[in-house]
């Protein structure tokens, strides 16, 4: 039971450059999330996802998109990288309710040059 | 917005004393959540307490709730340098939001 994992772990782009980030769960979780972390702001919530084939916006969506096509994955795509979006990228995902407890996966380094 | 503040920003202790940190948030909640980040890691759940609870105990940890003054404490008892992390308040009404966190260091 691998829990909530995240690929790629670190990875450096050109401003300009797009990426996507993979995030997976194995515990059949409905909701998922995407948060950045930067230093002292704490965590903030990018997107979110209440099941399968659905996204929401969350405090800061701009900039980033994402798509959950299978229950177990949910994607963040970067179409064109600023250095403003460096920074640690963590997925979490939640049972029932957006307001359970959330379990999170390792984080990604992301740097933006 | 961060909805939840936590006090203080940063704390230093030596083994086997207690740690205490405070939250304190804005509007009303359907629970409060707290959840420990060890350097470089994710974050992991730590306790969860229901806005019509006011105190909860997990092992060395103690939260209480205080909804009328809107805020909360988390106490561990008994500090170990393994517990040297940062700890995070999250406050859950739609989604959860998180504050920026307390930065504690246990020193041996």
């Amino acid at each position: 039971n691998a829990g909530v994992t995240q690929t790629p772990k670190f990875r450096v782009l050109k401003t300009g450059q797009s990426m996507t980030l993979l995030c997976a769960q194995d515990m059949n979780h409905e909701y998922m999330y995407w948060y950045r972390q930067d230093p002292g702001m704490g965590l903030r919530l990018i997107h979110y996802s209440v099941g399968e084939g659905t996204t929401a916006k969350g405090e800061v969506p701009d900039g980033y998109n994402v798509s959950r096509l299978k229950k177990q994955n949910f994607l963040l795509g970067l179409e064109s990288a600023a250095p403003s979006q460096t920074s640690v990228y963590f997925c979490a995902s939640s049972s029932d309710r957006a307001t359970d407890t959330q379990y999170f996966g390792p984080g990604t380094r992301l740097t933006v040059l | 917005s961060q909805q939840g503040e936590e006090d203080p920003q940063a704390l230093s202790i030596q083994e086997g004393e207690n740690a205490t940190m405070n939250c304190s948030y804005k509007t009303s909640i359907n629970n409060l959540q707290w959840y420990r980040q060890n350097s470089g890691r994710g974050l992991v759940h730590l306790i969860l307490i229901r806005s019509n609870e006011r105190e909860k105990h997990s092992g060395r940890l103690r939260v209480t709730l205080d909804t009328s003054k809107k805020s909360s404490s988390l106490l561990i008892t008994a500090s170990r340098a393994a517990d040297t992390a940062s700890y995070f308040c999250a406050t859950a009404d739609s989604t959860l939001t998180f504050g920026k966190g307390t930065m504690l260091l246990v020193s041996p």
